[in-house]
């Protein structure tokens, strides 16, 4: 069964305070990894996907990289609007399109 | 930009009774797909859909549940018996489907369903 650990839980950053949070994952047959922005009440908004141990994507303050058992989403200088549930999906085995997600982390970023 | 748009954003009903969620993927695309995230906890996949059948689902979708694209546009989730567990967010996404399978998935914003 897939398995998508990710911590911490929540994070409580300072404006200007870089950081990361971490994505492990569990799986036969790693396809892609998802990240994705949650806001409270609100469906999660796409931010990036990896697919092979060693890629990495830039966003603007955010970048994603991918190792063979992670993931992590650095912040660079968070904002306050960078405040979010920051999810982590893998799709995984052969011809499956279902994501199994982790529970996120509850970022929050203080003026 | 193209959106998935759900409705009602909100649908309040009795234990028993039976509901249709609805969904606009986004028009171009191919595959759709239903999650759902009970208050506090992960989004969990539902089911998908191509070509008019279900082409996954997990054990959650029992047959109380079933899926629908009535035309062109909807996608429809029905759920007919409801239970207090079903009380979750539902959401709908849609994904490009062409060439190779993992393509992203963009989801709507969700109905939150009660069930009293």
């Amino acid at each position: 069964e897939d398995q998508v650990t990710q911590s911490p839980e929540a994070l409580r950053l300072q404006e200007g305070e870089s950081s990361s949070l971490n994505c492990s994952y569990t799986v036969s047959g790693l396809r892609g990894l998802f990240w994705y922005r949650q806001d409270p009440g609100k469906g999660p908004e796409f931010l990036f996907t990896l697919y092979s141990a060693g890629e990495e994507k830039e966003k603007e303050r955010l970048k994603a990289t991918l190792t063979k058992k992670e993931s992590f989403l650095h912040i660079t200088a968070p904002k306050p609007e960078d405040s979010a549930t920051y999810l982590c999906a893998v799709q995984a085995g052969t011809g499956r399109r279902a994501l199994t997600f982790g529970s996120g982390t509850r970022l929050q970023v203080q003026p | 930009e193209p959106e998935v748009t759900q409705t009602p954003s909100h649908q309040v009903t009795q234990m028993g009774q039976e509901v249709i969620l609805r969904c606009v993927p986004i028009s171009n695309h191919l595959y759709f797909y239903w999650y759902r995230q009970i208050l506090g906890q992960k989004v969990e996949f539902l089911v998908s859909f191509y070509n008019n059948e279900i082409s996954e689902k997990s054990e959650i979708f029992d047959d109380q549940f079933s899926v629908e694209r009535p035309d062109g546009s909807n996608f429809t989730l029905k759920i007919r018996s409801t239970k207090l567990e079903d009380s979750a967010m539902y959401f709908c996404a849609s994904s490009r489907g062409t060439g190779r399978v993992t393509d992203t998935q963009y989801f709507g914003p969700g109905t939150r369903l009660t069930v009293l």
